[in-house]
């Protein structure tokens, strides 16, 4: 592993169904977070982690879980995905939550909810 | 609040020549960092540069440059000498309370 991991790559999931998103980095930094892109709107913020053991919400939290019990890992949850929630996700790492908050992508999942 | 706008949702340019994406921000205060990421149609998004607010000087990587106003709010991006690879959508970023606050994006299209 060298950098961010995400899986899936893309996943089509009915409505109502429970996802969770992985996300996996090698590059022992502190601060992880999660995004969404949307068409037109850049991106999006919907959880971070500033350290292990310690998650914050973003601007879109609703309907998304996260944990972070380690520093390597990372993964998002839909408890009961909605057809809104369709989008590409990508995960991020930096350093640390300080600045410069230089982040570092993952490859992002594209997710469809049908 | 902090804000990060792009004004051009599109802009192209020949190859070999330059161009200038615009960004503007919105701040209160006065030591941060500036970002412009590039996300080719791959989808990974790459760090292009960064520029500190408190330094004066523009940042450059190669063919990629800042013009970096702080009394203006302004952070746009000159690209020289494009190239094919250059195609891509190009995002504002700044930093701002342990995040980023990202603007919406400027697709850029390559003419050859």
């Amino acid at each position: 592993i060298a950098g961010i991991t995400q899986a899936p790559t893309s996943q089509i999931l009915a409505a109502g169904r429970r996802m969770t998103l992985r996300c996996t980095q090698d590059m022992r930094h502190n601060a992880m977070y999660w995004y969404r892109q949307d068409l037109g709107l850049g991106l999006r913020l919907i959880h971070y982690s500033n350290t292990a053991g310690t998650t914050g919400k973003g601007e879109v939290p609703d309907g998304y879980s996260v944990s972070r019990a380690n520093t390597d890992d990372f993964p998002l949850t839909l408890a009961s995905a909605v057809p809104s929630q369709t989008s590409v996700y990508f995960c991020a790492s930096s350093l640390s939550s300080g600045r410069p908050n230089e982040q570092f992508f993952g490859p992002g999942t594209r997710l469809t909810v049908l | 609040a902090q804000t990060v706008t792009q004004s051009q949702p599109e802009m192209s340019v020949q190859e070999a020549e330059t161009v200038t994406l615009s960004c503007t921000y919105d701040t209160s205060e006065s030591d941060y960092y500036l970002f412009w990421y590039k996300q080719p149609p791959s989808r990974q998004m790459i760090l292009v540069i960064r520029q500190e607010a408190y330094k004066q000087q523009n940042a450059t990587e190669n063919r990629f440059s800042v013009n970096f106003q702080k009394a203006a709010k302004s952070f746009s991006l000159k690209i020289s000498d494009s190239q094919l690879g250059d195609a891509a959508m190009y995002f504002c970023a700044m930093d701002s309370n342990y995040q980023l606050i990202w603007g919406a994006g400027t697709k850029l299209i390559i003419k050859p």
